[in-house]
């Protein structure tokens, strides 16, 4: 089955930084990659995503950026703000079918 | 809207005893999931239902069984629980190839 892998575990900015999270798949099959982000007491939400048939999407300061040969994908923010602090996951699967996720990265941007 | 909505919000349970999670979704969404988010392990597939009346097995299916009866309801069942399904339980909806949501989580603790 499809293996997600997360990085780095932890990352702290100074606001207004940028901020990269790394992933990879093992699944050459897996066709949608989407990221979510999670806050304290919550369920995670969608803030973006990308189908392999895209190199890179972006939506204002956030940027998904997919590797189909390498099999990785980045979630890319810039000029991070306070309220970015979270933690955000990664996932890949075949038709949003059987979704796997990475391990997540607790990201805090300090003011 | 009310979105994914799941009951209960906290429960605690002695080794053995049974319960049941229910899920509601009012977005008339096909697909249903189940997952468990455990620290440093993102979140893992238990069930998930394709629509009313299906089931299937995700990536930790073992020790839950679960029922699609309705459309808009999908429960998740522990028998016989253990310490080791002490988890925060995520249930999440979407319509086929399309962005899931997820509810804000039932935290079980098992003594």
């Amino acid at each position: 089955g499809e293996n997600v892998e997360q990085h780095p575990s932890t990352l702290s900015v100074q606001e207004g930084d940028s901020a990269v999270i790394k992933c990879t798949y093992s699944d050459s099959a897996s066709n949608y990659f989407p990221w979510y982000k999670q806050e304290l007491g919550k369920g995670p939400q969608l803030i973006i995503d990308i189908r392999s048939n895209v190199g890179e999407k972006k939506d204002q300061r956030i940027a998904v950026t997919l590797n189909k040969t390498a099999k990785h994908f980045s979630l890319h923010i810039t000029e991070t703000q306070p309220e970015d602090s979270a933690v955000y996951f990664c996932a890949a699967s075949y038709n949003n079918n059987d979704m796997r996720f990475g391990a997540g990265t607790r990201l805090t941007v300090k003011p | 809207n009310a979105g994914v909505t799941q009951t209960p919000k906290f429960r605690v349970l002695k080794t053995g005893q049974s319960m049941t999670l229910l899920c509601a979704q009012d977005m008339n969404h096909e697909y249903m999931y189940w997952y468990r988010q455990d620290p440093g392990m993102g979140l893992r597939l238990i069930h998930y239902s394709v629509g009313e009346g299906t089931t299937a097995k995700g990536e930790v299916p073992d020790g839950y069984n679960v029922s699609r009866l309705k459309k808009q309801n999908f429960l998740l069942g522990l028998e016989s629980a253990a310490p080791s399904q002490t988890s925060v339980y995520f249930c999440a909806s979407n319509l086929r190839w399309n962005e899931q949501f997820f509810g804000p989580g039932t935290r079980l603790t098992v003594l």
